[in-house]
């Protein structure tokens, strides 16, 4: 039972162009985390969000609660951009447990 | 910019031994929690120890595993009698909170300990 999706699991775009990553939920959660994987196998977080939307430099992170989704969005893409990006929910009923999506595998191509 | 930090980078062990994998949090952190990831699959939560003690621990996390933070700075995962399928990058993480939505409790990742068991 897959409780986080995502899609797309694989996108490769040009450079420049406006990205978008879904994360759909079906469980109650608190928060939801976006993170970034790099090839090496790093992880950074890139947003937690609750509600509403958050932005960082080119990133844009939405949550619609209601609808139990969350978007991550990329402006200007740049080939640096390129990584696994990860959505992770926080149970409601946790204030550790984080339920993992399978990740999207941006490639951005110069 | 603070940092956890994991060592080893990279540990190879025979199937039956016991390993030690060791974090350093950001030091005013107050929450760590491990997870691991075995190659191609999804990221997945091990534990989550706060005050000296395991607050939330997953289905992996059997009576192999067992997590320490001997010394107010460390914070060590030990699998005994290590399987085959242990094998993976093991994360340890840290935040200032607990991970409900306020703002402080924004994980920090390390770099990952990746584990071969042969």
């Amino acid at each position: 039972k897959n409780e986080v999706e995502q899609s797309p699991q694989n996108l490769t775009a040009q450079e420049g162009e406006f990205i978008t990553i879904n994360c759909s939920y079906s469980v109650g959660i608190s928060a939801l985390h976006w993170l970034q994987q790099h090839p090496g196998g790093g992880i950074v977080s890139l947003f937690m969000l609750s509600s509403g939307k958050k932005k960082h430099g080119r990133l844009i992170a939405t949550i619609n609660i209601q609808e139990k989704h969350s978007s991550l969005h990329i402006t200007a893409s740049h080939p640096r951009d390129s990584a696994v990006y990860i959505c992770a929910a926080l149970l409601g009923d946790s204030n550790y447990q984080l339920i993992w999506g399978a990740g999207t595998k941006l490639i951005i191509k110069p | 910019e603070p940092e956890v930090t994991q060592t080893p980078s990279h540990q190879v062990t025979q199937m039956g031994q016991e390993v030690i994998l060791r974090c350093v949090p950001i030091s005013n952190h107050l929450y760590f929690y491990w997870y691991r990831q075995i190659l191609g699959q999804k990221v997945e939560f091990l534990v989550s120890f706060y005050n000296n003690e395991i607050s939330e621990k997953s289905e992996i996390f059997d009576d192999r595993f067992s997590v320490e933070r001997p010394d107010g700075s460390n914070f060590t995962l030990k699998i005994r009698s290590t399987k085959l399928e242990d094998s993976a990058m093991y994360f340890c993480a840290s935040s200032e909170l607990a991970g409900g939505p306020s703002g402080a409790n924004v994980l920090t990742f390390g770099a990952g300990s990746r584990l071969t068991v042969l």
